[in-house]
């Protein structure tokens, strides 16, 4: 069974203090995963997928990274409006699912 | 494009009561997903459609059904309403293969 564990839980920076957030993950084989950003009462929003052990995307403040066991988001600078639900998904070869974790929520104080 | 949309956007039942989630994607997606959301869960996965006339279980299929009559919607019900319903649904839709799944706003549910 696939397992997504994101910490932590909940993270508090001020404005301009660089930081990461995990996601470990225990999947048969590795599809696909998915990083996502939640704000609150709307839906998921799409950031990156990784495929593949030493990948790594970018997009402004943020950079996603994998390895065989985790991922890492890593927020530079980040700013008030960086402030969500960081969310992590994992989709096994086998199929089209994704299993998420319970994401980690980031409050960035000016 | 307005993506993937979810009808209504809020409702309140009473526990017994029956009611249907509507959910259209209009970026000619085969693959379309309901989740729930609850504190401390994370998303879980209801049902899921690989196509037109297609249905499958998820992790939490357990009074709910759903219905793919047309590639652009799928249609999430629920025949009697129970507490332990109370939710925010989403809705979600994707290409074949290992693409990104594209979300709706979501529906927030109350079962009094």
């Amino acid at each position: 069974e696939d397992q997504v564990t994101q910490s932590p839980e909940a993270l508090r920076l001020q404005e301009g203090e660089s930081s990461s957030l995990n996601c470990s993950y225990t999947v048969s084989g590795l599809r696909g995963l998915f990083w996502y950003r939640q704000d609150p009462g709307k839906g998921p929003e799409f950031l990156f997928t990784l495929y593949s052990a030493g990948e790594e995307k970018e997009k402004e403040r943020l950079k996603a990274t994998l390895t065989k066991k985790e991922s890492f988001l890593h927020i530079t600078a980040p700013k008030p409006e960086d402030s969500a639900t960081y969310l992590c998904a994992v989709q096994e070869t086998s199929g089209s699912r994704l299993t998420f974790g319970e994401g980690t929520q980031l409050t960035v104080n000016p | 494009n307005a993506g993937v949309t979810q009808t209504p956007k809020f409702r309140v039942l009473k526990t017994g009561q029956s009611m249907t989630l509507l959910c259209a994607q209009d970026m000619n997606h085969e693959y379309m997903y309901w989740y729930r959301q609850d504190p401390g869960m994370g998303l879980r996965l209801i049902h899921y459609s690989v196509g037109e006339g297609t249905t499958a279980k998820g992790e939490v299929p357990d009074g709910y059904n759903v219905s793919r009559l047309k590639k652009q919607n799928f249609l999430l019900g629920l025949e009697s309403a129970a507490p332990s319903q109370t939710s925010v649904y989403f809705c979600a839709s994707n290409l074949a293969g290992p693409y990104e799944q594209y979300f709706g706003p979501g529906t927030r549910l109350t079962v009094t």
